[in-house]
């Protein structure tokens, strides 16, 4: 069984500052891991992925994700938030006998404050 | 390249009605998802297709939910009767493949209210 844990189903952020979401993941085997940002009324963008080739893995929009084992956790940053970021983000996990089916964390709201 | 077109967009409907939803992935794609996506909740998965035969269903409540994707290319998921319950958004997403980690792209989604 995989499931994934999101850490705070709101966090706020000022414009410029560090964003940083949380995500751990529970999987028996090796795991791949996944952000996705929901717009308003919009479907799921895939942000980034991890597939074991790099623990440290940069995505679209400056945001990057480092792979902790000894942590089960994929936390999602971004050096300095923009108003746009403003969305909902979410942390998914599968794994090779999973046939591809993504299990969901519960998402995090990013708020941007001017 | 076009993405996964979902329709309609919004559907009301009230309790003990039926009402269906249309997919049409990428093309190209052999692998279809159809999640469900309850407010202020992360989606989950209902169904998995890889061309026109059934990966997994496990998560399909097969008493109410139905899906086809009969050609190996769209998709339809129907719901019959709804419940109050079903009021949520319905996510279509498609991958290449079936295998992990293939990326899965998403549609924009139906949002279904039941009254």
């Amino acid at each position: 069984a995989q499931s994934v844990t999101q850490l705070g189903s709101h966090v706020s952020v000022s414009e410029g500052a560090l964003v940083l979401l949380r995500c751990n993941y529970s999987s028996s085997v090796p795991p791949y891991l996944f952000w996705y940002v929901q717009y308003p009324n919009q479907g799921l963008q895939l942000l980034l992925k991890y597939t074991s080739a790099a623990t440290l893995v940069k995505g679209i929009n400056g945001f990057e994700a480092e792979f902790k084992k000894s942590e089960t956790s994929f936390h999602l940053t971004k050096p300095s938030a923009h108003m746009s970021d403003a969305a909902e983000y979410f942390c998914a996990v599968t794994h090779n006998n999973a046939g591809n089916m993504l299990t969901f964390g519960g998402g995090t709201r990013l708020m941007v404050k001017p | 390249e076009a993405g996964v077109a979902q329709s309609p967009r919004y559907k009301i409907i009230e309790k003990r009605q039926s009402v269906a939803f249309w997919c049409n992935p990428i093309s190209g794609h052999a692998t279809l998802y159809w999640y469900q996506q309850i407010l202020g909740q992360g989606p989950k998965l209902l169904i998995q297709f890889q061309n026109n035969g059934v990966v997994d269903d496990s998560q399909l409540p097969k008493d109410r939910f139905s899906a086809e994707r009969l050609k190996g290319v769209d998709s339809t998921l129907k719901i019959q009767p709804a419940k109050l319950e079903d009021s949520a958004v319905y996510l279509c997403a498609s991958s290449l493949f079936s295998r992990a980690p293939d990326t899965q792209y998403f549609g924009p989604g139906t949002r279904l209210t039941v009254l």
